[in-house]
């Protein structure tokens, strides 16, 4: 009975490499979150898509690519990885822009 | 933009109260949040509290709201070794059609035994 899921949990790549963190959600919400924690344990928001459309698009890298292919998926897929993407990475989702974000266990990447 | 700010770290004996302390800009959010990181676990919601309210009560959590100050606080009663975590406020901003959260730096709370 999860309410936001993430895969993978933990994921250890190469400089250079492109990778995918994938988010789903059983909560019937419309709209979801990408959100980057740094080493430090600052959050930010990164995108928000309603209803499958892109509402929010913080200053990130166009390397960066939501992609959401229903409402119930928001995916990230991460081209020509750096080191300073090394971070944990969470998907949220709310029923409505306005209202309460529920977050999923994050995925932690760590880029060498 | 929006700003969220919270004292890094706080420590406090098992059974004490603990207070953690946080300050917003945006005064336009109709709720203020309260998220929980364990050790290497994801965020988990604790508590809300609507814009018109001044405090809220939940078990042993007690959210205190200040408008005219834009202070907000979270107060755990009878502390256990098991509250031990980053305590995150978060105030959504922006418009309504947005609303991501601006997260605070989190307060990192130690309960010794």
């Amino acid at each position: 009975d999860t309410a936001v899921s993430q895969t993978p949990k933990y994921l250890v790549t190469q400089m250079g490499n492109d990778k995918s963190i994938k988010c789903e959600q059983n909560l019937g919400h419309d709209t979801m979150y990408w959100y980057k924690q740094d080493s430090k344990k600052f959050l930010k928001i990164m995108f928000s898509y309603n209803n499958k459309e892109l509402i929010i698009n913080e200053t990130v890298p166009n390397r960066f690519s939501p992609k959401s292919p229903d409402k119930a998926h928001l995916n990230l897929h991460i081209n020509s990885l750096e080191l300073g993407d090394s971070a944990v990475y969470f998907c949220a989702s709310s029923r409505l822009p306005q209202e309460t974000q529920y977050f999923g266990p994050g995925t932690r990447l760590l880029v060498l | 933009g929006e700003d969220v700010e919270q004292s890094l770290f706080l420590s406090v004996r098992e059974g004490d109260s603990s207070v953690i302390n946080c300050t917003y800009t945006d005064s336009s959010s109709t709720y203020l949040y309260w998220y929980k990181q364990e050790p290497g676990a994801g965020l988990q919601l604790l508590t809300y509290i609507f814009s018109n309210m001044d405090m809220k009560q939940d078990q042993r959590l007690t959210v205190l709201l200040n408008k005219k100050d834009k202070h907000l606080s979270l107060r755990i009663a009878d502390t256990q070794t098991g509250d031990s975590a980053i305590y995150f406020c978060a105030d959504p901003d922006g418009d309504t059609g947005r609303r991501a959260l601006t997260f605070g730096s989190g307060t990192r709370l130690q309960v010794q035994p």
